[in-house]
């Protein structure tokens, strides 16, 4: 396992269009999470899976994105009828839910690399 | 609503003085606390958590309620502290599982 797996790692992609994220977390992992970086900011959260339920989805996520955990394995994060403000990065981070004994590493998150999206 | 304030963007300062991130925190409860680190062309990563009181490559950080604050310190800098840092917040322990991010702090040590 090599950890936090993300695909592509860079997208250009022209306005209107249609683009898909993948995102493989660490296999033990239960919980796999997506956020957004802008240049400058601090990643934001956009929408969080335990195994393959969504659990929780920002504000932020407008109806053009949409993401799944078919498997409660991987992760896909669609964005359609992209605008330029989609342009940023896009993480994915993994966790091992459980009950939090400081130490053991639960509830810490994993993140990959990212997604950088430009969008013309 | 919680909210993550790093008031610095950027901190210079030079090998072997001490360093101070600082980070305050708007939340009325009782948060989980963390500092994740970006080095150079690498992902992100957890440094260290509040409540696991450990120090990590000579960081400590205290949470302090009084003060809404978890600041970031080493007593010696070194050049390969050099990086990106980010403070962040988790709603409770056992509550809400995503974490909030500041703005981060880009640290350079000079020579």
């Amino acid at each position: 396992d090599t950890g936090v797996s993300q695909d592509p790692r860079h997208k250009i992609t022209k306005r209107g269009q249609n683009v898909t994220f993948r995102c493989d977390p660490i296999s033990e992992h239960n919980r796999l999470y997506w956020y957004r970086q802008t240049l400058g900011q601090g990643p934001e959260f956009l929408t969080y899976f335990q195994n393959e339920a969504q659990l929780e989805k920002s504000r932020l996520l407008s109806d053009r994105f949409s993401a799944e955990r078919p498997k409660g394995s991987f992760s896909t994060l669609e964005i359609q009828r992209t605008e330029q403000g989609d342009s940023a990065m896009y993480l994915c981070a993994s966790s091992k839910w459980g009950w939090d004994r400081g130490s053991s590493g639960a509830n810490v998150l994993t993140f990959g690399a990212g997604s950088r999206l430009t969008v013309l | 609503a919680q909210r993550v304030t790093q008031p610095e963007k950027l901190l210079s300062v030079f090998k072997g003085a001490p360093v101070e991130l600082k980070c305050n925190y708007s939340y009325s409860g009782s948060p989980e606390l963390f500092w994740y680190v970006q080095y150079s062309r690498q992902r992100l990563q957890l440094l260290l958590r509040h409540i696991s009181r450990e120090s990590i490559k000579g960081f400590t950080a205290d949470l302090n309620k009084g003060e809404t604050s978890f600041h970031l310190k080493k007593p010696f800098a070194q050049e390969e502290d050099s990086a990106m840092y980010y403070c962040a917040l988790r709603p409770g322990i056992q509550g809400a599982q995503k974490l909030v991010f500041g703005q981060g702090t880009r640290l350079t040590i000079n020579p």
